[in-house]
């Protein structure tokens, strides 16, 4: 059973910056997908963040290349991502997930999901 | 940016009932669509890639169709369980852009 778990801080500063990390279990970073990370403001739809392939490969969102990085770790089957510069337009529930196997963008598999507030 | 379109955004249906959201796409992105439920307080769940085809697990009472810009998720009976809201998808090119969603409340 493949598990994705997000962990965060909860509450960030405004022009801070933001890291999440995803832990992956039951299945290695190092297969055939990409990881992606998403995010939903409260009551609002989803958005696409990010993908990044265990080569480092990475895709990212137009609107957040500016400030945004991220990182793979296979040591530790687990895949991060840096937002710098938030503001409280950057609240939402963050998700990781998986990409299928076979390097496809649609993703299988999800995390439960991290709140992150941005204010002072 | 490839803008996806959903309607209706809010559907009120009932139990057994046979109900068809669609998906419309700014741009041709062939059959390079996902749709996904999604509860509240949980995660979206993949029910249907590439346009038509179903997710190991899900119910066959969900289906899909569609190409190029237009496209469609059909419950064929509602369950109980199938209130939720649905949003489709495209990876035919990044920014990989999601519809608003429809919510499927109960009548």
């Amino acid at each position: 059973q493949v598990h994705l778990q997000e962990s965060g801080p909860g509450l960030v500063k405004p022009s801070d910056t933001l890291s999440l990390s995803c832990v992956v279990s039951g299945y290695s970073i190092t297969g055939s997908s990409w990881w992606g990370w998403f995010r939903q403001p409260p009551g609002k739809g989803l958005e696409w963040i990010g993908y990044i392939y265990h080569s480092g490969s990475t895709s990212y969102n137009p609107s957040l290349k500016s400030r945004l990085t991220m990182s793979i770790d296979t040591s530790k089957n687990q895949f991060s991502l840096k937002l710098t510069s938030v503001t409280a337009v950057d609240t939402a529930m963050y998700y990781c997930a998986r990409g299928a196997p076979g390097s496809f963008f649609y993703m299988d598999v999800w995390g439960k999901g991290t709140t992150v507030t941005v204010s002072s | 940016d490839i803008q996806m379109t959903q309607s209706p955004s809010t559907l009120s249906a009932s139990v057994g009932d046979r109900v068809t959201i669609t998906c419309r796409a700014s741009q041709r992105i062939s059959t390079w669509l996902a749709w996904y439920q999604q509860k509240p307080g949980k995660a979206p769940k993949l029910l249907i890639f590439d346009a038509s085809s179903l997710q190991s697990g899900v119910p066959s009472r969900f289906s899909g169709s569609g190409s190029a810009t237009e496209f469609t998720l059909t419950i064929s009976s509602l369950q109980a369980d199938d209130f939720a809201t649905y949003y489709c998808q495209q990876y035919s090119s990044s920014p990989y852009t999601f519809g608003q969603g429809t919510n499927l409340e109960i009548k």
